[in-house]
């Protein structure tokens, strides 16, 4: 156990629609990232936050969002879901220390099955 | 941005042989070196990384090798057992302006075979 949750486990939906993916990073750390792991596309980074703010983007689609809140846990908002959206959704989390890279923790994921 | 390539897309050994995974990276200004394992549907665990100021780290039966100059970096798993079956992940990052995103490999699915 990494000690990040992640909440749903799994999640059914139809394209259109909207869902929301909840993380909560490990005690202490104030940096959250996400992850989309898919079968053609492997482990893409999405987004990290730090401490509230967004730090770093990837190839992030304009119907994607994020946000870390004030007591640090992390929401990805999926909107106009596509079937290619299906995948495993991974939050990490990490101290984000001084200068250097950090170890990334990740949760357990939630896998996304858009019908 | 930063390329990162991992070989061999898979890989079969018997159990107690060794097993090499190696990545080349793109950017030279990557500095941290993991590498993940993840078993069918569970979430990457990290099992060993190094950092650019080290040529290799071990732990116990794992070791991870650095070539900064020719930019790649190898696992090196001895005495190979049947919980060792998995898919590895190499990744490489760097700190910039404040990010720190992890960029990965395509993965290699290890079957240890008793």
């Amino acid at each position: 156990d990494s000690g990040v949750t992640q909440t749903p486990k799994h999640l059914i939906t139809a394209t259109g629609q909207r869902v929301t993916l909840r993380c909560s990073p490990r005690s202490g750390d104030l940096s959250v990232y996400w992850y989309q792991q898919s079968l053609d596309q492997g482990l893409q980074f999405l987004i990290q936050y730090y401490n509230g703010e967004e730090r770093a983007k990837g190839n992030i689609l304009e119907r994607f969002s994020a946000q870390q809140f004030p007591d640090l846990h992390s929401e990805l908002n999926l909107s106009s879901l596509e079937l290619g959206d299906s995948a495993l959704y991974f939050c990490a989390s990490s101290v984000l220390s001084g200068g250097r890279a950090d170890t990334q923790y990740f949760g357990p994921g939630t896998r996304l099955t858009v019908l | 941005g930063e390329n990162v390539e991992q070989h061999p897309s898979t890989l079969s050994v018997q159990e107690g042989d060794s097993a090499v995974i190696k990545c080349t990276y793109s950017d030279s200004a990557s500095n941290y070196f993991p590498w993940y394992k993840q078993e069918l549907g569970k979430r990457p665990q990290l099992i060993i990384d190094i950092r650019s100021n080290v040529g290799e780290k071990k732990d116990q039966r794992i070791a991870v090798t650095l070539n900064k100059t020719a930019k790649h970096f190898s696992l090196h798993i001895t005495e190979t057992q049947p919980e060792d079956s998995a898919v590895y992940f190499c990744a490489a990052s760097r700190k910039a302006g404040g990010g720190n995103k992890l960029t990965f490999g395509t993965g290699t699915q290890l079957k240890v075979e008793l």
